[in-house]
């Protein structure tokens, strides 16, 4: 069963670049699996906000495009997010997720809060 | 890319049935079989209800079930439980160019 754990930091300055990592556990990073980082700000709904393929194809909500960056490390078996200019909007809790196929988020992270705040 | 529409709230007595609505466009719901559905409690993380429209992942009880009409899906909630009180959200593959919609939740109360 795969294992998913988020980390970083918990504060970022507005204008900074929130970086997370997420860590894989039970399965290779090289499985057949779409890595995906999901958000959801405090008291509401969930977003989607990109993924990437062991193989290094990427694709991202093209509303937040132009700011994301994700990343895979097969060497440590993680997948990072970036998330530049972020503003208090981008306040929420950032979970990672796998999926096999279409939108089956099968495993999750436990999720992290990142906070934008000066 | 807007979300799928979805009831804010409903509510029912223990062992009735509930369902709730997603309702989107012929741009994801409509033009895909590729619905999800998650339950969220409280301060956890959401997991997988539903997938494919109306497949269930192993260890999910069979008094969930989903279905789509056009361009809306629901989830069924037959003989319902306390510990089926949650926040469920819909999700759908909306093509190759914004690739993913989730709905906007609907909290479920059970009485």
């Amino acid at each position: 069963q795969v294992q998913l754990q988020e980390s970083g930091p918990g504060l970022v300055k507005p204008s900074g670049t929130l970086s997370l990592t997420c860590a894989v556990s039970g399965d290779s990073i090289s499985s057949n699996n779409w890595w995906t980082w999901v958000r959801q700000p405090p008291g509401k709904g969930l977003e989607w906000i990109g993924e990437i393929y062991h193989s290094g194809s990427t694709n991202y909500n093209p509303s937040l495009k132009s700011r994301v960056t994700i990343s895979i490390d097969k060497s440590k078996d993680q997948f990072s997010l970036k998330l530049s200019s972020v503003t208090a909007a981008d306040t929420a809790v950032y979970y990672c997720a796998s999926q096999t196929h279409y939108g089956d988020f099968a495993y999750w992270g436990q999720g992290t809060l990142v906070t934008v705040s000066s | 890319q807007s979300a799928l529409t979805q009831p804010r709230s409903v509510s029912e007595s223990p062992g009735q049935s509930v369902t709730i609505s997603c309702t989107g466009t012929s741009s994801d719901v409509g033009g895909y079989n590729y619905v999800s559905w998650y339950q969220q409690h409280p301060g956890k993380a959401p997991k997988l209800m539903i997938y494919d429209v109306s497949k269930r992942p192993s260890g999910v009880p069979d008094r969930f079930s989903g279905s789509k009409s056009g361009n809306t899906a629901s989830l069924t909630i037959s003989g319902l439980q306390a510990e089926d009180e949650a926040d469920y959200y819909c999700c759908s593959y909306a093509g190759s160019y914004t690739l993913y919609v989730f709905g906007t939740g609907t909290k479920v109360t059970v009485l």
